[in-house]
């Protein structure tokens, strides 16, 4: 069976220092996808990246970056240099490939980013 | 292009009344998703149509709860008898064919049963 884990529930740092959200997941399929959404005060879940289990390559956009290792079954995300602007809760999501209807989440990671 | 819209953006309603919600998914997404997220928890998923076709259905769907989207463009999802575990928030998402991106979701609709 599938399944994330987000083991920091919440998280509070300063303006402009660096945070890492944590994400390990379950799986026993060989394909899978993962995803890290935000989820701002007004509710709508934004996606914010997707990874395939065959792609290893970390992506950095802008100030997002994402570490996917498969050895750890992990795949976590770091902003940095953190704006309030980031303040949201931020779920790692799991799919198997070819039955993505049931897009599994983590419980979330709450980050506050104080001015 | 709007992006998903859900109507209402909350609802209370008393025990036992029947609630419908409603969703607009992005115009050419064939396959649409509705989730539930309770407080402090993720998203859990509650059923899927491609088209108009409901292909998959949650354990957590009870048969209080059903969803339609005929002709395969808005759905709605109904709930019987609402009961006060029934409370969260219901979010609707779509993805369009071959979509190598995650889902779009929308607002969502809070549902306080009391």
């Amino acid at each position: 069976a599938q399944k994330v884990t987000q083991a920091q529930t919440e998280i509070s740092v300063v303006e402009k220092e660096d945070v890492t959200l944590d994400c390990v997941y379950e799986t026993r399929d060989t394909t899978y996808y993962l995803f890290w959404y935000k989820q701002p005060p007004s509710g709508e879940l934004v996606f914010l990246i997707r990874r395939n289990s065959f792609d290893e390559q970390n992506e950095i956009s802008g100030r997002y970056s994402w570490n996917f290792q498969k050895s750890t079954s992990s795949f976590n995300f770091t902003i940095t240099a953190s704006q309030v602007v980031d303040s949201a809760v931020y779920f790692c999501a799991l799919s198997e490939a070819f039955n993505n209807n049931d897009m599994r989440f983590g419980a979330g990671t709450r980050l506050t980013v104080k001015p | 292009d709007t992006g998903v819209s859900q109507d209402p953006r909350h609802k209370i309603t008393k025990r036992g009344q029947n609630v419908t919600f409603r969703c607009d998914p992005i115009s050419e997404h064939n396959r649409l998703y509705w989730y539930r997220q309770t407080l402090g928890q993720g998203p859990e998923f509650l059923t899927y149509f491609q088209n108009e076709a409901q292909l998959e259905k949650s354990r957590l769907l009870s048969d209080r709860f059903s969803a339609e989207r005929p002709k395969g463009s808005f759905s709605t999802l109904e709930i019987q008898r609402t009961e006060q575990g029934d409370s969260a928030m219901y979010l609707c998402a779509s993805i369009g064919q071959g979509a190598g991106d995650g889902y779009t979701f929308g607002s969502g609709t809070r549902l306080t049963v009391v």
